[in-house]
């Protein structure tokens, strides 16, 4: 079984705050990375599908960077809603063989407070 | 409307009485999942398809079944559940590797 991490476990911050969360991954035989924000009582919703050294994504207030190198992803958001509570998760696809399968961390709780 | 559907939404029932969680999607998506949740424990795949008849264990398989006998079902059997199968699953769907993966609203399970 892969590690995949995520720092902080939970976080609080104020409305109007930026935070940014951390994901960390197996360096060798990356694939993909996935982001995924899942609110309380619903199911996940991806956010973003990483594939290259240096990826970029954006959507909104919501950014993503990639570095396969080292094995690690950064999520941003800025300027924080309350509607922004959720648990962020990365999920990491490893290449190999015939497991092409996604390896799930175990979230960033993040609740911001108006 | 694109989805992943289950059911049932919530079941309770008791110790080694089969069970059958049907999955569906409509999105003609080659790869199908399923995953549990569990407090403390993130989401652990079960078992996910790569095709029709094409399936693999993933962490947690023990006690689970499936089958992939059509392109858009998905089910998941537990043969004779235990109170350690209680548990929040997920079932999911995407159309290849480098796709994202959308989730099915989720079957809460309690087994007594």
């Amino acid at each position: 079984i892969l590690n995949v991490e995520q720092s902080p476990q939970s976080l609080h911050v104020q409305e109007g705050d930026s935070t940014n969360f951390t994901c960390s991954f197996p360096s060798s035989n990356f694939y993909a990375l996935h982001w995924y924000r899942w609110e309380t009582a619903k199911s996940p919703e991806a956010l973003f599908v990483m594939t290259l050294n240096g990826d970029e994504k954006k959507k909104g207030r919501i950014s993503a960077t990639l570095n396969t190198k080292e094995g690690y992803s950064y999520l941003y958001i800025k300027g924080s809603q309350p509607e922004d509570s959720a648990t962020y998760l990365c999920a990491f696809y490893r290449s190999g063989g015939s497991n092409y399968k996604l390896t799930f961390g175990k979230g960033t709780l993040l609740t911001v407070n108006p | 409307e694109a989805q992943v559907t289950q059911n049932p939404r919530y079941l309770i029932t008791v110790t080694g009485k089969k069970l059958t969680v049907t999955c569906s999607q409509n999105m003609n998506h080659e790869y199908m999942s399923w995953y549990r949740q569990d407090p403390g424990l993130g989401l652990r795949q079960i078992y996910y398809s790569m095709n029709v008849e094409v399936t693999d264990k993933g962490d947690v398989p023990e006690g689970y079944k499936v089958s992939r006998k059509e392109k858009r079902n998905f089910p998941l059997i537990l043969e004779s559940p235990s109170p350690n199968q209680t548990s929040l699953y997920f079932c999911a769907s995407r159309e290849g590797v480098f796709y994202e993966q959308f989730f099915g609203p989720g079957t809460r399970l309690t087994v007594l």
